[in-house]
């Protein structure tokens, strides 16, 4: 099982980025995909979850309305939108897979994402 | 942001054994599964705990995930040089509908 993510990136505030985080190894609609900050020295942080197999989608609530995320089932990939970016948004992202299981059970390799003018 | 409290350091010396607690209310930990993950610098944090007390294959039974009530735990016994790392505890809360992660523990193995 590994998913892998896109690139770091550099954004100017007021901007969006856009990560990636391509599976394999196992069947993407079947497991959540999560996504995780880390900014720097800070703690892990939820930004929320989708589904593949319908695209049902939980954000938490300080990202309401900034971040969107969807899947590309024929990729096997799930994406993560956030707009409108500040600096304090500079952070680790990462994508996780929740197997029913064991919870969050396998990570990407994170995204760096800076947002600076 | 973290719901969850944890210490913010914890240490010993090898062989020793260290504790690290997580703590906060009936809406998350009371009622779901506690996770515990361990987060070396420039790596992705890697699944340590799940379902309380449970270790996937691979991880040493040096540790050992505890609940009760509205408290978890996460023990590390026989320390060694290479569990220096952030350790984060994680649960889902059922009043804001998403997973919550601990305030971290940073352990030093002196």
């Amino acid at each position: 099982v590994q998913l892998v993510q896109s690139g770091a990136e550099v954004k100017k505030p007021e901007t969006s980025v856009n990560v990636s985080c391509k599976v394999s190894g196992y069947n993407f609609i079947d497991s959540y995909i999560h996504w995780v900050r880390q900014a720097p020295g800070q703690g892990l942080e939820w930004m929320g979850r989708i589904h593949p197999n319908r695209g049902a989608t939980n954000y938490a609530q300080r990202f309401q309305g900034r971040v969107t995320m969807t899947r590309d089932t024929s990729m096997n990939t799930a994406y993560m939108e956030l707009t409108s970016l500040r600096s304090d948004d500079t952070a680790v992202y990462y994508c996780v897979r929740d197997d029913h299981f064991y919870g969050m059970d396998v990570w990407g390799q994170g995204t760096s994402v800076t947002v600076s003018s | 942001q973290s719901v969850l409290t944890q210490p913010p350091s914890a240490s010993g010396t090898p062989g020793q054994r260290v504790s690290i607690s997580c703590s906060k209310g009936s809406s998350n930990i009371g009622n779901n599964y506690v996770y515990w993950f361990q987060h070396l610098p420039g790596t992705a944090p890697k699944l340590l705990i799940y379902r309380n007390d449970q270790r996937p294959s691979g991880v040493p039974d040096r540790f050992s995930g505890f609940k009760s009530g509205t408290s978890a735990s996460l023990a590390i016994s026989g320390l060694r040089s290479e569990d220096e790392a952030d350790y984060f505890c994680a649960t889902w809360d059922d009043s804001l509908g998403g997973y919550v992660f601990g305030t971290g523990t940073k352990v030093s193995v002196l």
